[in-house]
């Protein structure tokens, strides 16, 4: 069965820091990876999403994810937060073959960032 | 001009009711989901229907009922609430074919079961 694990269940920073949120999948066949962001309060948001070619994604708000298929891994990152980012982070995987959209979620990271 | 809408944004009721969540979305997509989140964060698909037709049923008590009257609607039917049944649920649409499974989701549902 597919699984979504990401390893840092809540992550304090100081602004200006820079920010590495680790997601590892469970799943051999071909995926389609996502970064959603859920403000206090709010829906989630599409950060930025991998489904071919440069295994380097950017997102918005500065916001970059590296797939790395040997590691099986989809790491969110940013060069400097800001009091503004913190929110909740979760990493999705759907695998292509499902032709059915299925999201299989992490159990996602809270971020707070301390101005 | 809301892509995808959910309500009531917020539902109190007690154990043993029926309810409604009703979700509408304005994108034109062709597929929507219902996913649970519970007290903890953690999302989990409970439905998807594509053009009107169920292709994703995971492991949910039958008391949780799906219905999508036309594509841009999809709602969800709640008999017999139990206390667990405590959670926030979100509803999400996208359009399938092609790579462009990005979902969008709505602004949720927190239900509270007393």
């Amino acid at each position: 069965a597919q699984s979504v694990s990401q390893h840092n269940h809540h992550v304090i920073l100081s602004e200006a820091a820079s920010l590495e949120l680790g997601c590892n999948y469970s799943y051999g066949g071909t995926v389609n990876l996502f970064w959603y962001v859920q403000y206090p309060g709010q829906h989630l948001q599409l950060l930025l999403k991998y489904f071919s070619g440069d295994p380097l994604v950017k997102g918005i708000k500065g916001f970059e994810a590296e797939f790395i298929k040997s590691k099986f891994s989809f790491n969110l990152r940013k060069p400097s937060v800001q009091w503004s980012d913190t929110a909740e982070y979760f990493c999705a995987v759907n695998a292509r073959s499902s032709n059915t959209g299925k999201l299989i979620f992490g159990q996602g990271t809270t971020l707070q960032v301390k101005p | 001009d809301t892509a995808v809408s959910q309500t009531p944004k917020y539902l109190v009721t007690q154990m043993g009711n029926d309810k409604s969540i009703k979700c509408e979305q304005n994108l034109g997509h062709d597929t929507m989901y219902w996913y649970k989140q519970d007290s903890k964060k953690f999302l989990k698909i409970m439905f998807s229907y594509n053009n009107k037709e169920l292709i994703i049923n995971e492991t949910v008590p039958n008391r949780f009922s799906p219905k999508s009257p036309d594509k841009a609607h999809l709602n969800l039917h709640i008999n017999s609430l139990e206390l667990g049944d405590s959670a926030v649920y979100f509803c999400a649409s996208s359009q399938t074919g092609g790579l462009l499974l990005e979902q969008y989701f709505g602004p949720g549902t927190r239900l509270t079961v007393t």
